[in-house]
């Protein structure tokens, strides 16, 4: 597509629901990155996604938050049993990898999580 | 752990002024910096970017100036228009990585007509 593509745009849930997020990324674009962006904070690494390569899940804050990426394009984030320090903003960024990783990150707009 | 940080959350311009958006930086390893700027409702978006052998770089209208010596990163926009408002992060790949980004805690820049 012609950007990176998120859904929900916002996502209210009551505490201890699982979610899953969805990022569709940039066609061509090997490298796929999830953020989380709180309240008047800068973005926090999440997990990152490279080809076939097993992803660097360093960044997920706990065994609650797991993301799978099917056929090398599609992502889903799942946060089961919510709480409600999950909320925030989940951002999604693709580049098109390998040497070039960091070079042309382009971030979706999103998904607003809210947990109640 | 080391991580980027911004000096000041919010600042207020006149349009037409210029603007100058710092940040600083603690991880020497890092050898790439980013500035991107982010509308409500938007993911950020890719302003301007320089690699740490270089110490400015200039695009349209903004210009990034890197100090190594005290890792300190600037950004500054010339004739600030009211478009410009957003929060602006800096951002570094986390210790030399080839593909992981440490950001900021963002500047949120006003910019009054």
């Amino acid at each position: 597509g012609a950007g990176v593509s998120q859904s929900p745009s916002n996502k209210v849930t009551e505490k201890g629901k699982d979610v899953e997020l969805r990022c569709d990324p940039i066609s061509g674009h090997t490298a796929l990155y999830w953020y989380r962006q709180s309240l008047g904070q800068g973005l926090e690494f999440l997990i990152y996604f490279q080809g076939n390569s097993a992803p660097d899940k360093s960044g997920l804050p706990s065994d609650r938050f797991s993301a799978e990426r099917t056929g090398g394009s599609v992502s889903t984030l799942t946060i089961q049993r919510t709480q409600q320090e999950d909320s925030a903003v989940y951002l999604c960024a693709s580049s098109p990898g390998g040497s070039t990783a960091l070079y042309g990150y382009t971030f979706g707009s999103g998904t607003r999580l809210t947990v109640v | 752990g080391e991580s980027v940080g911004l000096h000041l959350p919010t600042l207020s311009v006149q349009e037409g002024d210029n603007s100058i958006i710092n940040c600083a930086y603690s991880n020497s390893a890092s050898d790439y910096f980013i500035w991107y700027k982010q509308e409500s409702g938007k993911g950020p978006q890719f302003i301007i970017d320089i690699r740490s052998n270089m110490d400015k770089r200039q695009g349209q209208r903004v210009t990034v100036l890197l100090n190594k010596t005290v890792k300190h990163l600037s950004l500054q926009i010339a004739a600030t228009q009211p478009g410009d408002s957003a929060v602006y992060f800096c951002a570094e790949n986390s210790g030399g990585s080839n593909y992981k980004l440490t950001f900021g805690k963002g500047t949120l820049l006003t910019v009054n007509p």
